[in-house]
């Protein structure tokens, strides 16, 4: 089975400040792991996922296979970064997408 | 990428009624997800629809509650059947095209009293 765990729902912090987003996942093989994001009033999108090890808005995440954990990480929070930020894991292509409980990022002016 | 476009967007449902849910894709996309968020809960996945053949329901989700068509590469519609107001929720159309990332539709908001 596959599980996303991520333990915050709530994280506040203040403008300017690191923020990091834990995301914990269990899965038995290879998985690919994203980060959505939701605005308000918004469709959840895209963040970033792992296979690209890109830095989308200032965020990164790295998969660390050790620790099962696919942690989203910022080093300065702005205003526009407060959404509901969700962890996700596939089993490959053409599979489900199994979504973590989220956390809500409010970052404090 | 896909652009989804649900309807209804919202409604407000008497129970023991039907509300079928309609999610159209501008490209033809092999895999189509239907979601349930319930209030201040996350995406529960209640099927995966592809075209050709019956829907893949998960555990908890039954056909008889949830039907779902899937007549062609660019649509589908999902079925709340015999509502109760523990079927109020948001239910989100998503698809997946091999290993790209999901795409998602804004959401249908169903309120049922």
């Amino acid at each position: 089975a596959q599980r996303v765990t991520q333990p915050e729902k709530l994280l506040s912090v203040f403008k300017g400040a690191p923020v990091e987003l834990k995301c914990n996942y269990s899965y038995s093989g290879s998985p690919e792991l994203f980060w959505y994001v939701q605005y308000s009033r918004q469709r959840l999108q895209l963040l970033l996922r792992h296979i690209s090890r890109e830095s989308i808005k200032g965020f990164t995440a790295d998969l660390n296979k050790g620790e099962t954990s696919f942690h989203l990480k910022k080093p300065f929070a702005q205003e526009e970064d407060s959404a509901m930020y969700y962890c996700a894991l596939s089993g490959g292509g053409y599979q489900k997408v199994t979504f973590g409980t989220g956390t809500k990022l409010q970052v404090i002016p | 990428s896909a652009v989804i476009s649900q309807k209804p967007s919202r409604d407000i449902c008497q129970r023991g009624t039907s509300l079928t849910i309609q999610c159209q894709v501008d490209s033809q996309v092999t895999m189509m997800f239907w979601y349930r968020q319930q209030p201040g809960q996350s995406l529960t996945l209640i099927a995966t629809a592809n075209q050709g053949s019956e829907a893949t329901y998960e555990s908890g989700f039954v056909i008889d509650k949830f039907p779902i068509s899937r007549p062609n590469l660019t649509f589908s519609t999902l079925t709340v059947s015999n509502m109760s107001p523990e079927d109020s929720s948001i239910y989100l159309c998503s698809v997946r095209q091999g290993s790209t990332e999901a795409f998602f539709g804004q959401g249908t908001r169903l309120t049922v009293v």
